[in-house]
């Protein structure tokens, strides 16, 4: 399977434990996005990257958000002293980035999270 | 107000009709995608528009730049055309993409 692969598929966790979700991109897609869907939403923009380097983030991401893409391939989002609020879908999706005007996003099946 | 609106939000139609979705947004942009997403999660991208039409099977996307709005066409709907559709923008002035709220379709058989 050569797609978008998420890790763990589903996380449940205690209020104030700290969580990480890994994505692992299509290889060779250097842009990797990750979004925050809550039941009966659209996906929300948290943050991407190009190879490496983080390009953008949402407001969204509070301080207790962090991703990593060391080696530009796969990513990772952790989130520290989890709050209720956090439970929600994480989606991850990576781009080849050849041409802006073209690219499709591809998503991965997302990461669940429950905080109790 | 969002920046990007579909209708309806919810929509339930019998086998075979012919299904509108629409998306209307309200800032300058650089791409349209469509995407369905099933439940339990799972995304596909179904179009890229950046103007005019694009088909694909029974699936019909159009774009009008000018007026800043998109429609989604399924003809011959059938049960497994339900699922949840949704529209998403890339912004002119950046990448990042704004996602509409979806509209959820539900074929009867």
């Amino acid at each position: 399977d050569t797609g978008v692969s998420q890790n763990p598929r589903h996380k449940i966790t205690k209020r104030g434990q700290n969580v990480t979700f890994r994505c692992d991109p299509i290889s060779e897609h250097n842009r990797l996005y990750w979004y925050r869907q809550t039941l009966g939403q659209g996906p929300e923009f948290l943050t991407y990257f190009q190879n490496e380097a983080q390009l953008e983030k949402s407001r969204l991401l509070s301080d207790r958000f962090s991703a990593e893409r060391p080696k530009g391939s796969f990513s990772t989002l952790e989130i520290q002293r989890t709050e209720q609020g956090d439970s929600a879908m994480y989606l991850c999706a990576s781009t080849s980035g050849l041409a802006t005007f073209t690219d499709t996003q591809y998503f991965g099946p997302g990461t669940r999270l429950t905080v109790l | 107000k969002n920046e990007v609106e579909q209708s309806p939000q919810n929509l339930t139609a019998q086998e075979g009709e012919f299904i509108t979705i629409n998306c209307s947004y309200s800032v300058g942009i650089s791409a349209l995608h469509w995407l369905q997403q099933h439940p339990g999660g799972g995304i596909v991208s179904l179009f890229m528009l950046s103007s005019g039409k694009k088909k694909h099977g029974r699936l019909i996307a159009t774009i009008n730049i000018q007026e800043k709005h998109s429609s989604l066409h399924i003809t011959a709907s059938h049960p497994r055309d339900s699922a949840v559709y949704i529209c998403a923008v890339r912004k002119r002035d950046g990448d990042k993409i704004i996602f509409g709220k979806g509209t959820r379709l539900h074929i009867l058989p």
